[in-house]
């Protein structure tokens, strides 16, 4: 079956726009969770749905991100006014809510200039 | 704060050898711990787990031990082989709803 998808894959922006980071979970799949991976660092934690609802925003760097989800299936992550130290990997990954293990999208490669 | 910690960026091994990852945690709350494997250009996949009541859980070549009192986990691929060069996360599931993940170790495996 089809696994988790992320679009766009690459994303070249200059500093000040906007972007919209979509993700598109596993059909069925209650969680979606979004993380950032910059240069050489591990995965960092942003947010977490369960449904459509977001218990747990607490790792949004600052008030410039934010995320939704609807109808319990695609999420976009919006980042307002970018920077350049928001260049990283964003990655999304589901799972279905019983279990441990997340399945990851491929990432979308944000380059802020 | 990093709650999850890979102190070795990278390992070398010869292949048919054993690897050995490592990982720290400072919270003994968490309820799972997980390691990931990651290709370039990819996202990371799923290894194995381990409960945070069990000491050792065993998969194929790939077992994960625990050591509550230490704090930590090892990951032990054997015997290695040139596929299993990639990059390996560890991660820690709090609360059944958020992961805290590593830095990564890079592991080669040399033919």
């Amino acid at each position: 079956g089809a696994g988790v998808s992320q679009s766009p894959s690459n994303k070249v922006t200059e500093k000040g726009k906007d972007v919209e980071l979509r993700c598109d979970p596993i059909s069925g799949h209650t969680a979606l969770y979004w993380y950032r991976q910059s240069l050489g660092q591990g995965l960092e934690f942003l947010i977490y749905f369960q449904g459509n609802s977001a218990p747990d925003k607490s790792g949004l760097p600052s008030d410039r991100f934010s995320a939704e989800r609807t109808g319990g299936s695609v999420s976009t992550l919006t980042i307002q006014r970018t920077q350049q130290e928001d260049s990283a990997v964003y990655l999304c990954a589901s799972s279905p809510g019983s279990g441990v293990e997340q399945f990851f999208g491929p990432g979308t490669r944000l380059t802020v200039l | 704060d990093q709650q999850v910690k890979q102190n070795s960026p990278s390992l070398s091994v010869q292949e048919g050898r054993i690897s050995i990852l490592n990982c720290d945690y400072t919270n003994s709350m968490f309820d799972y711990f997980l390691w990931y494997k990651k290709y370039p250009a990819e996202g990371p996949t799923f290894l194995i787990s381990i409960s945070s009541i069990k000491d050792k859980n065993e998969d194929g070549r790939f077992t994960v031990f625990l050591n509550k009192s230490a704090k930590h986990l090892s990951l032990h691929i054997v015997p290695s082989q040139p596929g299993d060069s990639a990059v390996y996360f560890c991660a820690a599931l709090y609360n059944f709803n958020k992961f805290y993940f590593g830095s990564g170790t890079k592991l080669n495996v040399k033919p």
